[in-house]
């Protein structure tokens, strides 16, 4: 079946604008995460939704970031007034409830 | 705290085994996790094992479990140059993974 899927593959920007990110889980998979891969700082924890319940954001790293899970399945990450320091890899993955996550190919991001 | 160590490389001839190692901190967690990333990829979960498990074999991959010192290996048998990538050890945390840096394979003729 299909994996994780993630739009788009690579977005260049300037300083100061929004981006938004999509990921599209498998499907029937209820958890979904989104990391962070930066050569800096390895491989971060954003954010974990898990089926309607209220999302863990203890991961994301200021204010400018957000997430939304709509009808329990796509998700779109949003970054507002981007910095350099957000240029990363931005990975998404879902996983049966609390099961071993299936990671998306990444989003990555370029702010310059 | 949280913490997964891995030492960064390791250089192998082709049809060696190739064996990377990794320890964490968390005695509570439930699985283990090994991933491979190959250059501009995501990554793909190779193998996972329970923690009440001591090994587990998955065709070319031996994953071995010593909870007592928190140590994971992951040994690679006849390694190819298909192998070559970086693998990452993961940790389940409260709901998230905790990864390590990952250990680059080179793998040469």
């Amino acid at each position: 079946g299909a994996g994780v899927s993630q739009s788009p593959s690579n977005k260049v920007t300037e300083k100061g604008k929004d981006v938004e990110l999509r990921c599209d889980p498998i499907s029937g998979h209820t958890a979904l995460y989104w990391y962070r891969q930066s050569l800096g700082q390895g491989l971060e924890f954003l954010i974990y939704f898990q089926g309607n319940s209220a999302p863990d954001k203890s991961g994301l790293p200021s204010d400018r970031f957000s997430a939304e899970r709509t009808g329990g399945s796509v998700s779109t990450l949003t970054i507002q007034r981007t910095q350099q320091e957000d240029s990363a890899v931005y990975l998404c993955a879902s996983s049966l409830d609390r099961g071993a996550q299936y990671f998306g190919p990444g989003t990555r991001l370029l702010v310059l | 705290g949280e913490d997964v160590e891995q030492s960064l490389f390791l250089s192998v001839r082709e049809g060696d085994s190739s064996v990377i190692n990794c320890t964490y901190t968390d005695s509570s967690s439930t699985y283990l996790y090994w991933y491979k990333q190959e250059p501009g990829a995501g990554l793909q979960l190779l193998t996972y094992i329970f923690s009440n498990m001591d090994m587990k074999q998955d065709q070319r991959l031996t994953v071995l479990l010593n909870k007592k010192d928190k140590h994971l290996s992951l040994r690679i048998a006849d390694t190819q140059t298909g192998d070559s990538a970086i693998y990452f050890c993961a940790e389940s945390g409260y709901n998230k993974l905790i990864f390590g840096a990952g250990t680059r394979l080179a793998v040469h003729p």
